[in-house]
C-alpha cells in the first residue's frame, strides 16, 4: 500500500536558521508529491508539489525536489521566519487510478524569534 | 469564491446523540472528502465521493455516513456520537483525484462527552 513517513517533531528553530523537514515515501507506481502546510486553527493549505521525478516544487521560499531513486520529498528553506510556525504535511496520490491522498503525520515546526 | 466552507465551525455532543457536517464548496470540483485529524495521527480519510450520487468509504469509515445529493455538498452524518469520535473534521474538494490540490475547508471542532 501506499505510505508516507516524516520526521517527528516538533522542529525547534531560530529566525534565519536552514530548515529541512524529511519525507519518505512508499507508492504503488509513480505518484504525485505535496506539502501542505497548516497554520494554527486553520485548515490544511497547499504549499508546493511535484508530479514526476526530479521536478522541484517551490513556493514562499521553501523548495523540495521528487527524489524517485531514494523515494523522498524533503522540505527545506533557507531562512525561516517566525510566521512559518506551523504544522507540515507531506502527502501523495498515485497519478492513475487513484483519487485519494495519503498523508504523513505531520511535522510542527516552531520558529523563535 | 468562498472556496470550501464547512458548518457548524464548533460542537459539543453528549454520547449517543446524534449530528450532520455540512460541506459546501463552489469550485464545480467532483471530488469531495471529509478527515478527522487527531494528535499525533496526522489526517484519516473517512469517506470520499467522487461525484455527486456516488461515496466511498476511506480509512475510517466506522459510526459515520455520508451523503452528496448534490454536487457543491458532501454532508457527514454521526447516528449516535462516542467520545472516540471527539475530534477536528476537515473537508476538502479536488476538480479530479489524480495530481490535483485538495482545497479543504477551516475544520469543525467536535467534541463528544
Amino acid at each position: 500500500g501506499n505510505s508516507v513517513t516524516q520526521m517527528e517533531g516538533p522542529v525547534t528553530l531560530s529566525e534565519e536558521a536552514f530548515l529541512t523537514i524529511n519525507c519518505t515515501y512508499t507508492a504503488t507506481g509513480y505518484p504525485s508529491l505535496f506539502w501542505y502546510v497548516q497554520y494554527p486553527g486553520e485548515g490544511l493549505q497547499l504549499l508546493l508539489k511535484a508530479t514526476k521525478a526530479d521536478d522541484k516544487g517551490s513556493n514562499k521560499g521553501f523548495e523540495a525536489t521528487y527524489r524517485k531513486e531514494t523515494t523522498s520529498f524533503h522540505l527545506e528553506k533557507g531562512s525561516v521566519q517566525v510566521s512559518d510556525s506551523a504544522v507540515y504535511f507531506c502527502a501523495l496520490i498515485p497519478n492513475s487510478g487513484y483519487s485519494t491522498l495519503t498523508f504523513g503525520k505531520g511535522t510542527m515546526l516552531l520558529v523563535s524569534p | 469564491n468562498a472556496g470550501v466552507t464547512q458548518t457548524p465551525k464548533f460542537r459539543v455532543l453528549k454520547t449517543g446523540q446524534s449530528m450532520t457536517l455540512l460541506c459546501a464548496q463552489d469550485m464545480n470540483h467532483e471530488y469531495m472528502y471529509w478527515y478527522r485529524q487527531d494528535p499525533g495521527m496526522g489526517l484519516r480519510l473517512i469517506h470520499y465521493s467522487v461525484g455527486e450520487g456516488t461515496t466511498a468509504k476511506g480509512e475510517v469509515p466506522d459510526g459515520y455516513n455520508v451523503s452528496r445529493l448534490k454536487k457543491q455538498n458532501f454532508l457527514l452524518g454521526l447516528e449516535s456520537a462516542a467520545p472516540s469520535q471527539t475530534s477536528v473534521y476537515f473537508c476538502a474538494s479536488t476538480l479530479s483525484g489524480s495530481g490535483n490540490e485538495q482545497f479543504f475547508g477551516p475544520g469543525t471542532r467536535l467534541t463528544v462527552l
